[in-house]
């Protein structure tokens, strides 16, 4: 079975520096994805970056990027300019490719971030 | 907003009782899931459901059961509650032929007491 490991529970960060959220990941697959997701006070999980293991490039959207090392089974979130509305929870989740399969997101335990003024 | 709503948003039961979670997505999401999130931890996948049938379970009991209705709407059901089911209900749907992103909804915080 899947793991997701995330071993920082919290981080801070200062307003608009750069803060790196760690995410490790076992498995036997080749084909598969990789989510970071962020869940505000208000509960709602959203989607901030996603990655697909096939492809080499990291993603990145605006100050979101990701560290994708997939033979160290490693998927960290780097988030430039932090802006107080960054501060989360954090999620790293894990979804396989196998085509026909569910569809299930195997998450981490999250790691809570606070930017501080 | 993610186009999917959840209801009630909260409540309380206590320990034996039935409860029915309701969820509603967006037109044309024909895939469902549910997640339970405990305290401090990270969602937990129940189940999912394509077109009205389950097509994956998580290591959740029987007493854990669902339906999702052609208009997009779907219900976690769970029966007999015990107090380690008192969490945080997650509704997640997404467009079949979309790759990756489910849109979740807010959640329902249940209690059992």
């Amino acid at each position: 079975a899947q793991t997701v490991t995330q071993s920082q529970p919290e981080m801070s960060v200062q307003e608009a520096e750069t803060v790196t959220l760690s995410c490790t990941y076992d498995t036997s697959e080749s084909d598969y994805y990789l989510f970071w997701y962020k869940q505000p006070p208000s509960r709602q999980m959203i989607l901030v970056i996603r990655q697909e293991a096939y492809k080499q490039q990291n993603a990145t959207e605006n100050r979101f990027s990701v560290n994708f090392q997939k033979a160290a089974k490693s998927f960290s979130l780097k988030i430039s300019d932090s802006q107080l509305g960054d501060a989360a929870m954090y999620f790293c989740a894990y979804r396989s490719g196998t085509q026909g399969g569910s569809e299930k997101l195997v998450f981490g335990k999250g790691t809570k971030l606070t930017v501080n003024p | 907003e993610t186009g999917v709503t959840q209801s009630p948003t909260h409540l309380i039961k206590t320990r034996g009782q039935q409860v029915t979670l309701r969820c509603s997505s967006q037109s044309g999401h024909n895939t469902v899931s549910w997640y339970q999130q405990a305290l401090g931890q990270g969602p937990q996948f129940i189940f999912q459901y394509y077109r009205e049938e389950e097509n994956g379970r998580g290591n959740f009991p029987p007493r854990f059961s669902g339906l999702q209705f052609p208009n997009y709407s779907s219900e976690l059901n769970v029966n007999a509650l015990e107090l380690d089911d008192s969490a945080l209900y997650l509704c997640a749907s997404r467009r079949t032929a979309q790759t990756g992103e489910l849109f979740f909804g807010e959640g329902s915080r249940l209690t059992v007491l």
